[in-house]
């Protein structure tokens, strides 16, 4: 049990479908994150949802759409993606509040091919 | 902006030895928080180390200790006695500390070192 569950771990998709990613948490933690994963660049943070309510977009594309329906799921819904999206997507949640603050725990990311 | 840099994209150690993975940082804050992370074949970024700006002992956690040169923004990694397990992509992560508002403050990454043990 990692705390943090991505699914699915591997998916192909064409530029043209429509597929979503999904996170789940179990560690109680306020705080979810979405980051991009591409060889020879620092991982890039997409998206960060606080109390479900997303706190930061980092200029990322209209094709990729974030939801977080509770503070234990996030979804990354993908459309008209390409080629150069292709990267591990990886997940992760943290508890964060006044005073008091962990570490990000990550899931073990989709490995996302666009074909 | 902060940055991380990780001089080495790749190291190498024999089983048993000691090895040490360098990392440097710009900023201009005087509160922060240093993490180094692993991230396996299996893919799972997993938490090393962290170390608060503001002590100056260097955090410990078993095998893994650091060097925290605040002065020269250093944060070096050294792995004792190295497993085969630890073979891994490791990355330093730079974070301020909570905002007043007690939002989280993004971690800003290095490029990471992948370490291979050699039996």
């Amino acid at each position: 049990e990692t705390g943090v569950t991505q699914t699915p771990r591997h998916l192909v998709m064409g530029m043209t479908n429509k597929k979503s990613l999904k996170c789940e948490q179990h560690l109680g933690h306020n705080a979810m994150y979405w980051y991009k994963q591409s060889a020879k660049k620092p991982l890039e943070l997409m998206f960060v949802y606080s109390l479900e309510e997303r706190v930061e977009n980092n200029s990322v594309p209209s094709r990729f759409s974030p939801e977080c329906p509770n503070s234990s799921h996030l979804f990354l819904h993908l459309h008209t993606l390409q080629p150069e999206d292709s990267a591990l997507y990886l997940c992760a949640s943290s508890q964060d509040s006044v005073g008091v603050h962990t570490e990000a725990f990550f899931g073990q990311g989709t490995r996302l091919t666009v074909v | 902006a902060q940055t991380v840099t990780q001089s080495q994209p790749e190291m190498s150690v024999q089983e048993a030895e000691t090895v040490t993975l360098s990392c440097t940082y710009d900023t201009s804050e005087s509160d922060y928080y240093l993490f180094w992370y692993k991230q396996p074949p299996s893919r799972q970024m997993i938490l090393v180390i962290r170390q608060e700006a503001y002590k100056q002992q260097n955090a410990t956690e078993n095998r893994f200790s650091v060097n925290f040169q605040k002065a020269a923004k250093s944060f070096s990694l050294k792995i004792s006695d190295s497993q085969l397990g630890d073979a891994a992509m490791y990355f330093c992560a730079y974070r301020s500390d909570l905002d007043g508002a007690g939002n989280n403050r993004k971690l800003i990454w290095g490029l990471g070192t992948s370490l291979a043990v050699n039996p």
